[in-house]
């Protein structure tokens, strides 16, 4: 089973501000099959990226996912109010696994 | 617009049983595999189990193997969750997903969610 560990587990930072997100995978996952999810409180989880980096319906530009092997990351170039939750990786090469998220909040 | 609705959480024994249902609607239901995902109370997400468009093939997490069994009814545009022999470990709200592709693995739309409270 392929496990996947995100870091930092708590992110702090202010509204305009760059936000980086690591997923790192325990082995390579195969053709980049890492997705991104936003999930805020109360909310059921959303899908942002899927393919390590192509974004899905409806997601903002301001999202965007980069990497391959076992190294992959979730950038928001400028936090918007709206972006403050938990996200989550998660990938699909070998059978299926979440990582246990970050928390971006605002500082 | 995709809606995926949820029904059948509750508190249950540890040893009993509950069937969840889902809803679909928005889209062609067979065209799609679809996924429950469970979320313990203050934790991450988990896999559960995944069932083809056409109810053929179907796959689920070591931690369920067994116990529970994925079905659907595509006259009713329906997902199910049969849950046996349930432990105190399978607390979680459990939502319904739709794979973005037939069999991807990736979900691109989930209900809000049933509880399920496994206590004695």
């Amino acid at each position: 089973e392929i496990v996947l560990t995100q870091s930092p587990g708590t992110l702090s930072l202010s509204p305009g501000e760059r936000a980086t997100l690591s997923c790192r995978a325990s082995q390579s996952v195969s053709s980049s099959y890492l997705a991104w999810y936003q999930q805020k409180p109360g909310q059921a989880p959303r899908l942002l990226i899927y393919g390590a980096s192509s974004r899905a319906t409806g997601i903002p530009d301001r999202f965007s996912g980069s990497g391959s092997g076992t190294d992959f990351t979730l950038t928001i170039s400028r936090l918007e109010p709206e972006d403050f939750a938990v996200y989550y990786c998660q990938q699909y090469g070998s059978s299926l696994s979440f990582g246990q998220g970050t928390k971006v909040e605002i500082k | 617009e995709v809606q995926l609705v949820e029904s059948g959480g509750g508190v249950v024994q540890p040893g009993g049983s509950l069937r969840l249902s889902c809803a679909a609607s928005g889209f062609t239901f067979d065209d799609y595999a679809m996924h429950w995902v469970r979320q313990a109370p203050g934790k991450g997400l988990e896999w559960v189990s995944l069932i083809s468009g056409d109810g053929g093939s179907t796959y689920y997490a070591d931690s369920v193997k067994g116990r529970f069994t994925i079905s659907r009814d595509n006259s009713k545009n329906s997902l199910y969750l049969q849950m046996n022999s349930l432990r105190t470990e399978d607390t979680a709200l459990y939502y319904c997903a739709k794979d973005l592709l037939e069999m991807a693995t990736i979900f691109d739309y989930w209900g809000q969610g049933t509880l399920v409270t496994v206590s004695s």
